[in-house]
C-alpha cells in the first residue's frame, strides 16, 4: 500500500477483555515497530522485528502484550485482560532493513473503560 | 542509556515570525537525532535527521536544526513560522551502541501554536 495501514481506528473495550491491533506495513519494508502514546508523552518503543523473527521485545511492559509478525508482513498486537492503564495510541512503523528511515502510521486509539 | 528533554512543553507564534523549539539529549554513544512532525489525526513524519555528517541540518518544509555537541543539544528552528506549521514537534534520539535499527527515544513533544 501507499502508506502503513493500522486498524482498527480507534477501539473501544471492557476492562479483562483482549483486544488485537493490526499493522500492515508498506510493501517490501523488512522491519516493523510497535510504539505506545500515553496522552501527553512522546511514543514509546514496544518490539521490533526483522521478517518474521521477534528482534527485540524489551519494551513490552508485561506478560500481557504479545505481538506477532507470522509471514514477515502484517503484524498483529494483542494484549490480554486489558486494563485501564493500557489506554494510549498504539502506533506502528516500518522500514527497509537496518536503521532506516521509519514510516509511521495514524496509529489505532484504544481505550478501556 | 539515551534520553531526551524537550525544554518547553508549549511554544507561540505569530505568523511570519522564527521558530525555536528546544531540545537536550543524553546518550552514551554517538547518537544520530531526530525531528518527528505530528499533525491531529495523522502519523509521524520524519522532518530532519543528524547522522554524525554536517552540525546544521536542513529538513523538509523550511526547518532545520543545529548539533551542538558541546551543549548536548538539537534545537529546531524556522526563520519564518507558517500556520499550517501548527503542530505537536517531537525530538528524537536513537543510541547507536549495540543497536543498528529503529529503536528511538521520543522527547515528550513541544505543541506549536501560530497565530495569525
Amino acid at each position: 500500500g501507499a502508506g502503513v495501514s493500522q486498524s482498527p481506528r480507534y477501539k473501544v473495550t471492557k476492562r479483562g477483555q483482549d483486544v488485537a491491533l493490526r499493522c500492515d506495513p508498506i510493501s517490501g519494508h523488512v522491519s516493523l515497530y510497535w510504539y505506545r502514546q500515553a496522552l501527553g508523552q512522546g511514543p514509546e518503543f514496544l518490539t521490533y522485528f526483522n521478517y518474521e523473527a521477534q528482534q527485540d521485545k524489551s519494551g513490552l511492559p508485561n506478560d500481557r502484550f504479545s505481538a506477532e509478525r507470522p509471514e514477515g508482513s502484517i503484524s498483529t498486537l494483542t494484549i490480554q485482560r486489558t486494563e485501564q492503564r493500557d489506554s494510549a495510541m498504539y502506533r506502528c512503523a516500518s522500514s527497509l532493513e537496518g536503521f532506516k528511515k521509519l514510516f509511521f502510521g495514524s496509529g489505532t486509539q484504544l481505550s478501556v473503560l | 542509556a539515551q534520553s531526551v528533554t524537550q525544554l518547553d512543553s508549549h511554544v507561540s507564534v505569530s505568523e511570519g515570525t522564527p521558530v525555536l523549539l528546544r531540545c537536550n539529549y543524553s546518550s552514551s554513544y554517538s547518537p544520530s537525532l531526530f525531528w518527528y512532525v505530528q499533525h491531529p489525526n495523522k502519523g509521524l513524519q520524519l522532518l530532519l535527521k543528524y547522522t554524525s555528517a554536517a552540525t546544521l541540518v536542513k529538513g523538509i518544509n523550511g526547518f532545520e536544526a543545529e548539533f551542538k555537541k558541546s551543549e548536548t543539544s538539537f534545537h529546531l528552528t524556522k526563520p519564518s513560522a507558517h500556520m499550517s506549521d501548527a503542530a505537536e514537534y517531537f525530538c528524537v534520539v536513537s543510541d547507536h551502541g549495540g543497536t543498528s535499527y529503529g529503536k528511538l527515544t521520543f522527547g515528550q513533544g513541544t505543541i506549536l501554536t501560530v497565530h495569525p
